[in-house]
């Protein structure tokens, strides 16, 4: 399975943007990059996911590489709300509930 | 917005016993999983089922683990005789289809004692 490699914590302030950043550098064509992020005792939770543009929701912005090598996980304006471990996953399509979770980035938001 | 439901929220249980742990998907969904998290290490997957049978399952999911769909709307996780190593949250996962979000439920926390 291509791996993924993040810091394992950062710090942003309240209402800053967070800027989250994951190295793929094996990652295969049929590769999607996923991330997810968990919430103290809770579960997992979707954020983002793309393939090779960037991509845009609600909740995030997620910036792929042109080679796809990396990726970076974009919080617009952080919210005591967002902290969290965000993972950055790498899925293929035929193998697309098998999640492998690596240790993640634990988000730390200051007020 | 819908969610996925885990019953119970935190069981104690003597080592070898048996355990089922519940999980109602969201309602239309087509594919459901098992994760596990030991505490203070990564969520591990456990086992996928679509189609009423296993998919794909994981080195952790022996012989002692076992997964049904009894009816439309429950998907159980069985540990047929518990061991200390057991001891985890588990979280049951849906998916509408291949290819879309997995939602995840607020995790059953097993302590085996």
């Amino acid at each position: 399975d291509a791996k993924t490699t993040q810091p394992n914590s950062m710090e942003s302030n309240e209402e800053e943007p967070v800027h989250l950043p994951c190295n793929h550098s094996t990652i295969s064509g049929t590769d999607y990059i996923h991330w997810y992020r968990q919430l103290p005792s809770q579960g997992p939770e979707y954020v983002i996911h793309g393939l090779t543009s960037n991509v845009n929701n609600r909740m995030a912005s997620l910036a792929i590489a042109e080679d796809r090598k990396s990726s970076t996980l974009i919080l617009h304006r952080a919210t005591l709300r967002d902290a969290a471990v965000y993972y950055c996953i790498l899925q293929t399509t035929d193998s697309w509930g098998k999640l492998q979770f690596g240790a993640g980035t634990q988000v730390v938001v200051t007020p | 917005e819908p969610e996925v439901t885990q019953t119970p929220s935190h069981q104690v249980t003597q080592m070898g016993q048996e355990v089922i742990l519940r999980c109602v998907p969201i309602s239309n969904h087509l594919y459901f999983y098992w994760y596990r998290q030991i505490l203070g290490q990564k969520v591990e997957f456990l086992v996928s089922f679509y189609n009423n049978e296993i998919s794909e399952k994981s080195e952790i999911f022996d012989d002692q683990f076992s997964v049904e769909r009894p009816d439309g709307s429950n998907f159980t996780l069985k540990i047929r005789s518990t061991k200390l190593e057991d001891s985890a949250m588990y979280f049951c996962a849906s998916q509408l289809g291949s290819g879309n979000t997995i939602y995840f439920g607020e995790g059953s926390w097993l302590t085996v004692v």
